[in-house]
């Protein structure tokens, strides 16, 4: 069975520090592919990055980077030069190949509420 | 560009009262997906469908149905709302792919 832990419920980092919010994973599938969604206080879920697993170079998206290390199964998610409006939940999810059967569909971690303070 | 559209943003129920809810994409994705937000449990899967006419369990399946008679619109009803489906449902899409799209949610009470 696949799943995703992220083992920080909250998070603080100060306006301008970088903040890395931690993600494990587990599949047994060999091909598959890591997110991340961003969930401000006004709710609408927002895509940020994406790491397939035969990705050979970190995936980064302007401020945003994964480090993804394979061999320790982890996809943590880096942001850098925090902003006041980086204040969120965050959240790290998984698909599994096709193979396996999941279809598309994505496994969510139980989310990191991150708060930037000025 | 509409995305992913879900009615009604919110609603109050009684327990026993049925409801759907409806979701509409417009990027004409095969692939359409139910979620239940809950404090401290992430998204959890209810439903989906990787096509017109077909649906499939998710992780939390019990209580719901879905229909897919579109393949624009995935509907999740309620037969008997319990006090326990009181969550935030999204509704998201995916052309598999990609990321998933989402709506923007609808808050559900049950009483």
């Amino acid at each position: 069975a696949q799943k995703i832990t992220q083992t920080q419920p909250g998070m603080f980092v100060q306006e301008k520090e970088a903040v890395t919010l931690d993600c494990t994973y587990d599949t047994s599938d060999q091909s598959y592919g890591l997110f991340w969604y961003k969930q401000p206080s006004s709710g609408e879920m927002i895509f940020l990055i994406y790491q397939g697993s035969y990705d050979e170079q970190n995936a980064t998206e302007g401020r945003y980077s994964l480090n993804f290390q394979k061999a320790r199964k982890s996809a943590n998610l880096v942001i850098s030069a925090s902003q006041l409006g980086d204040s969120a939940m965050y959240f790290c999810a998984m698909r599994g190949s096709s193979r396996s059967g999941n279809t598309g569909k994505l496994i969510f971690g139980q989310g990191t509420t991150l708060q930037v303070k000025p | 560009n509409a995305g992913v559209t879900q009615t009604p943003k919110f609603r109050v129920l009684k327990t026993g009262q049925s409801m759907t809810l409806l979701c509409a994409q417009d990027m004409n994705h095969e692939y359409m997906y139910w979620y239940r937000q809950d404090p401290g449990m992430g998204l959890r899967l209810i439903h989906y469908s990787v096509g017109e006419g077909t649906t499939a369990k998710g992780e939390v399946p019990d209580g719901y149905n879905v229909s897919r008679l579109k393949k624009q619109n995935f509907l999740l009803g309620l037969e008997s709302a319990a006090p326990s489906q009181t969550s935030v449902y999204f509704c998201a899409s995916t052309s598999n792919t990609g990321e998933l799209f989402f709506g923007e949610g609808s808050r559900l009470t049950v009483l």
